[in-house]
């Protein structure tokens, strides 16, 4: 099993919902990833977990809330949204937490805060 | 900090031309570097990478060489199919508190024409 899946794939809220977003691989990479992605633009790093604590936060705002379970499934929290927070999101893992190993992205959620 | 600069977009071809997408960093170190391609409604998938000076990465008729001398990866194919089109991102990865974090260009949409 060489992927990263996320569900839903796709996601409508409104500004008062509190929603979940999954993201599970079974590759044994212990480093996994969230990142938005806005339309023409690349991916902006949100969090990193490192053997399932949570190593990097890029300042993301509270409502944004990350969890990682175990080694396999990585979650992220959403309350409170506001509009302009309406993106892809993606989720990502790697091996190690090294620079020579690539990172594997899922397909994403599309996300929109009415 | 660290950062990658792509050619800007959209670049239009046709069928069987010769691609060449730019792309430039600034880093301290020794950093790998990837290309990344992106499909219209999907995640980010690794289209080849290079790990240190001099490295070629190759997949699916891609080639990219790691060149120190220049600070350069530039991203070539032969003879581009319809199905190339995408988004292509440049990357290279960078260690922040004890963390991979990959730094990515802005991106370069190719549109191939039959």
């Amino acid at each position: 099993d060489t992927e990263v899946t996320q569900t839903p794939k796709h996601l409508v809220m409104g500004m008062t919902n509190k929603k979940s977003l999954k993201c599970e691989q079974h590759m044994g990479h212990r480093a996994m990833y969230w990142y938005k992605q806005k339309a023409k633009k690349p991916p902006e790093l949100m969090f990193v977990y490192s053997y399932e604590k949570l190593s990097i936060n890029e300042s993301v705002p509270s409502r944004f809330s990350p969890e990682c379970p175990n080694s396999s499934l990585l979650n992220l929290h959403l309350h409170a949204l506001q509009p302009e927070d309406s993106a892809l999101y993606l989720c990502a893992s790697s091996l190690l937490q090294s620079s020579y190993n690539e990172q594997f992205f899922g397909p994403g959620t599309r996300l929109t805060v009415l | 900090g660290n950062s990658v600069t792509q050619m800007e977009g959209p670049v239009t071809l046709s069928e069987e031309a010769f691609l060449t997408i730019n792309c430039t960093y600034t880093a301290t170190g020794y950093p790998s570097l990837f290309w990344y391609v992106q499909y219209p409604g999907e995640g980010l998938q690794l289209l080849l990478k290079a790990t240190k000076a001099d490295d070629k990465g190759s997949n699916k008729g891609f080639e990219a060489t790691y060149r120190k001398e220049t600070t350069s990866f530039h991203l070539e194919k032969g003879s581009v199919q319809v199905s190339d089109s995408a988004v292509y991102f440049c990357a290279l990865s960078d260690r922040i508190q004890g963390a991979q974090k990959l730094v990515f260009g802005q991106g370069t949409r190719l549109t191939i024409n039959p």
